[in-house]
């Protein structure tokens, strides 16, 4: 199956700072999705982004489908970002949107 | 009106006893599944159904046994629990497009936290 790795896995900031979490994958995809872990444990969708450039406020994300990475972009980082961000694509010619989590970043903002 | 809602939130339960958890979406999605997140936050998928048929069952135990009465529905029944099936449990569902690769993001449900002692 697809194989995900996210990096860094862990990162800390001061409230303000930017930062990039990267998500590498070993096959093609049809879908990639990131999503926001909060320290209740709900995971927020973020992007779906199975190629291309999107913005959502303060993030962004970018998948190069060619080259089998996604980027996640956090500008002006608040404590309310803390949490962890895992990448989920789906391996290209499966069907049925099963997702393959990376292992994840946990991210820490500290005010 | 949540999208995806699961049942119970929280579970404790002693070993051997069987459990269930509920899970409704009334998204419209026609696909569903389980996914169960590990005390290292590692999270795997375990079953997907489509239209109440099974599309996906990744090597879990036969203990675990999923029903799905309708679409809008997918609950997980646990027998024999074992101290290793403490876990959160996450239920999503998506659309799938049949003849084409499309499905729509997942959304997820908000997790049952499962608790064996």
């Amino acid at each position: 199956g697809i194989q995900v790795e996210q990096s860094p896995p862990d990162l800390i900031l001061q409230e303000g700072a930017n930062s990039t979490l990267r998500c590498n994958f070993s096959d093609s995809v049809n879908n990639l999705q990131w999503f926001h872990q909060n320290p209740w444990g709900q995971l927020i969708n973020l992007f779906y982004i199975p190629s291309g450039t999107k913005q959502n406020g303060r993030l962004s994300a970018t998948t190069v489908a060619t080259e089998r990475y996604s980027l996640l972009y956090i500008s002006s980082s608040q404590t309310t970002d803390s949490g962890v961000y895992f990448c989920a694509p789906r391996a290209g010619g499966t069907s049925y949107g099963k997702l393959t989590f990376g292992q994840g970043t946990i991210l820490t903002v500290h005010p | 009106d949540t999208a995806v809602s699961q049942t119970p939130k929280y579970l404790v339960t002693q070993m051997g006893n069987d459990k269930s958890i509920k899970c409704e979406q009334n998204l419209g999605h026609d696909t569903m599944y389980w996914y169960k997140q590990d005390s290292k936050k590692f999270l795997k998928i375990m079953f997907s159904y489509n239209n109440k048929e099974l599309i996906i069952n990744e090597t879990v135990p036969n203990r675990f046994s999923p029903k799905s009465p309708d679409k809008a529905h997918l609950n997980l029944h646990i027998n024999s629990l074992e101290l290793g099936d403490s876990a959160v449990y996450f239920c999503a569902s998506s659309r799938t497009d049949r003849g084409s690769s499309y499905n729509s993001p997942l959304h997820f449900g908000n997790g049952t936290r499962l608790t064996v002692t």
